[in-house]
């Protein structure tokens, strides 16, 4: 069974200060997603990775980066924190089948508040 | 790019009723369609998918079918219980390495007892 693990459930922190988010996958899944997820907007993807070092703006990259510096963790960046950054971020992975696109399997998320 | 849509945004049913879902999706390129079910304080769960290749794939009580020509697939719950309470996403994605999903805003389905 997939694990992909968020390093926090439930995170406060300060406007302006810079925030990290970690995700750790055990399947060796090649790529990587970041969400957000906001009542009656479903889903948003702000970044994904396919391979190490490598990532790609999603839709609503803006106040975002990521790093990946290794394949199983992910990481998301918040360079300084707004109010409006406020939500749940769940992290993804799949695996790049030969069939084309797989399921996506998710972590609990991390419920940030931002003050 | 793709823009899914979903309706209803909350359903509600009585216990032993079906439940159906609906989503449409723009772009024509689209070749996969994954449900995704969360429950309260959970994280989203793949409970059924379809490709484009086939029109219906039935798991137990649950059912999607696509119909490509018309850019809509449904999710069908039959004999619902109280703990397919949840909210269910749909999301669309073409067959092409390197796309990503699209994801609806969600349904919150309520079975009342």
């Amino acid at each position: 069974d997939v694990k992909v693990t968020q390093s926090s459930r439930y995170l406060v922190k300060r406007t302006g200060e810079k925030v990290f988010l970690e995700c750790v996958q055990d399947m060796d899944h090649e790529n990587m997603f970041w969400y957000r997820q906001d009542p009656g907007l479903g889903l948003r993807l702000i970044y994904f990775s396919y391979d190490v070092k490598m990532k790609e703006k999603g839709d609503i990259p803006e106040g975002y980066s990521v790093s990946r510096e290794k394949k199983e963790r992910f990481s998301l960046i918040l360079e300084s924190a707004s109010t409006n950054q406020t939500s749940m971020y769940l992290c993804a992975t799949e695996s790049s089948g030969a069939e084309g696109n797989q399921p996506q399997h998710f972590g609990d998320g991390t419920r940030l508040s931002i003050l | 790019g793709e823009n899914v849509e979903q309706h209803p945004s909350t359903l509600s049913v009585q216990e032993g009723d079906s439940a159906v879902i609906k989503c449409t999706y723009s772009d024509s390129a689209s070749n996969y369609f994954p449900w995704y079910k969360q429950e309260l304080g959970k994280r989203p769960q793949l409970i059924i998918d379809i490709r484009s290749n086939v029109g219906e794939k039935k798991d137990q009580r649950i059912a999607v079918t696509l119909n490509k020509t018309a850019k809509h697939f449904s999710l069908h719950i039959t004999e619902t219980q109280p703990e397919d309470s949840a909210v269910y996403f749909c999301a669309a994605s073409p067959d092409n390495y390197g796309q990503n999903f699209v994801f609806g805003p969600g349904t919150r389905l309520s079975v009342l007892p």
